[in-house]
């Protein structure tokens, strides 16, 4: 599975977008992006995933450049209970499906 | 009730006792993993099924072990606890499911609350 590059911490104002950026610049054709964020000590909890495509859901949004190198997790307004640590992970969608996490970026809303 | 549901929640044990965290879930998935956690670290995986005969080990494995004993329980035992395997572990779970282009992608993972062992 390709590897991925994530900041490790970002502030946010509170209300404001939270834009967090992902680099898979190795990503092959079959493998999808997803996100996921753990919030303290909890499990992790899934956001959304993309092949290709913009997704959007209640939660986020997701933003996959034109050749897949690249993506932005969009939280539209963000509140203090998004502090987070944030996960982008790229996944084949055939053969090998280890769910690994690398060290994801940390996310600070402001109030 | 959770859909995956860790036990223990907490566990104090002594160097060298076996010790066995528990994990069942409610989904009707194929796929469990076990993770660890070290303080402002992100997860280890330490094993993982994809189904009850298929398990595979993770990028920490030694010094652990696990049993698929059916679809909905996979279970992380520590033979011989030490104290550097003082974390916190996290039991997951996933599946596929197969696209309009036939691929198979996994479904968002469900994790458990996780189990705050500490070996003295």
């Amino acid at each position: 599975d390709a590897k991925t590059t994530q900041p490790p911490s970002m502030d946010c104002a509170e209300g404001r977008a939270a834009n967090l950026p992902c680099n898979h610049s190795t990503i092959s054709g079959n493998e999808y992006v997803y996100w996921y964020r753990q919030i303290h000590s909890q499990g992790p909890q899934y956001i959304i995933h993309g092949l290709k495509n913009n997704e959007t859901n209640e939660m986020a949004s997701l933003i996959i450049t034109e050749d897949r190198k690249s993506s932005t997790l969009i939280l539209p307004h963000a509140t203090l209970r998004d502090t987070a640590v944030y996960y982008c992970i790229v996944l084949s969608g055939a053969g090998s499906y280890q769910l690994t996490f690398g060290k994801g970026t940390k996310l600070s809303v402001i109030p | 009730d959770a859909d995956v549901t860790q036990t223990p929640r907490n566990r104090i044990t002594k160097t060298g006792k076996r010790i066995m965290l528990e994990c069942s879930q409610t989904k009707g998935h194929d796929r469990m993993y076990w993770y660890r956690q070290d303080p402002g670290l992100g997860l280890q995986l330490i094993y993982y099924s994809f189904d009850v005969k298929d398990i595979n080990k993770g990028e920490i494995s030694d010094g652990y072990s696990v049993s698929r004993q059916a679809q909905a329980k996979f279970s992380l035992s520590l033979e011989s606890a030490i104290p550097n395997q003082t974390a916190l572990y996290f039991c997951a779970t996933s599946d596929l499911h197969r696209t309009g282009t036939g691929w198979s992608v996994n479904t968002e993972a469900f994790f458990g609350q996780g189990t705050r062992l500490t070996v003295v």
